[in-house]
C-alpha cells in the first residue's frame, strides 16, 4: 500500500515559468513533510519541509502547500531554471513515531531553455 | 557542513556473494536509514536504526540486514546477493532532538550495486 503518492512520472515546464509538483498521502497521522531534489547517480538533497501546523512554507524560489482535509501537498518552483531539472520526491513522516520518512515514486521535471 | 559518507559508489558482484555497503556519518546523528532507489519505485527502505546496537525492519527488509556497532557508522549487509537486489542504495541520517536541520534527512551520494 502506497502511503505517498506522487501521481505524475513526468513535468515539462519552460523556463521561467512555475512548476508546480503534487504529492497525495493517505496516513493522516503524518505531520511532517519534506522535498527532495535528486540529479542521476547523487544522494537526494533537501530542498524545503513543512509541519503539518502549517499550510505554507516559503525558501527563495520554492514553497510548500499543504491541505490536510485533502491530504496533499505541493511544491512550487517560481521562477523555473534549467538547472532544476532533477527527480522530485516528497516524504512524510511521523515525528513522535520511529523517525522514518516514507517516501513518494518520484516526479521527473525537465525545465526547457 | 553534515556529511553522510557511503563507502563505495560503485560495485560489481556475482550472485551469491557477500557484499558490505558502509555509512558513515560525523554529525552525531541518533538515526540512520539505508534506502534502495529503482526506477518508477521511489525510495524505499529497507533498515534504520534509531541508537546504536538497534535495528528496526522497514517495508522491504528480505535479504539484507545491518549493524550498527558504533553511533557514526551503519552498514548494510547482503548475505548472498541475488540479481533482484540490482539497485542504488542510500544511506541517510536524521536527528530527532530538535534545533536546526532536526527530522530532515542527510543523504550520502549513494552506491550502485550491480549483482551479474
Amino acid at each position: 500500500d502506497q502511503q505517498v503518492k506522487q501521481n505524475s512520472p513526468s513535468l515539462s515546464v519552460q523556463e521561467g515559468r512555475i512548476s508546480i509538483l503534487n504529492c497525495d498521502y493517505t496516513n493522516s497521522m503524518f505531520d511532517y513533510f519534506l522535498w527532495y531534489k535528486k540529479y542521476p547517480a547523487e544522494g537526494p538533497t533537501f530542498l524545503i519541509s513543512i509541519s503539518s501546523i502549517k499550510d505554507k512554507n516559503e525558501d527563495g524560489r520554492f514553497t510548500v502547500f499543504l491541505n490536510k482535509s485533502a491530504k496533499h501537498l505541493s511544491l512550487h518552483i517560481v521562477p523555473s531554471q534549467p538547472g532544476d531539472s532533477a527527480v522530485y520526491f516528497c516524504a512524510a513522516s511521523v515525528t513522535s513515531g520511529t523517525y522514518k520518512y516514507i517516501f513518494g515514486t518520484g516526479t521527473r521535471l525537465k525545465v526547457l531553455a | 557542513d553534515v556529511k553522510v559518507t557511503q563507502s563505495s559508489r560503485y560495485l560489481v558482484k556475482r550472485t551469491g556473494e557477500k557484499v558490505f555497503l558502509e555509512c558513515v556519518q560525523d554529525m552525531d546523528h541518533e538515526n540512520m536509514f539505508w534506502y534502495r532507489q529503482d526506477p518508477g519505485l521511489g525510495l524505499r527502505l529497507i533498515y534504520f536504526s534509531y541508537d546504536v546496537k538497534m535495528k528496526e525492519k522497514g517495508d522491504i527488509p528480505e535479504g539484507y540486514s545491518v549493524s550498527r556497532e558504533k553511533k557514526e557508522r551503519f552498514s548494510l549487509i547482503l548475505e548472498s546477493a541475488s540479481t533482484n537486489q540490482t539497485s542504488m542504495y542510500l544511506c541517510a541520517s536524521s536527528s530527532h532532538l530538535g534545533g536546526a536541520g532536526a527530522n530532515v534527512l542527510t543523504f550520502g551520494a549513494g552506491s550502485r550495486l550491480t549483482v551479474l
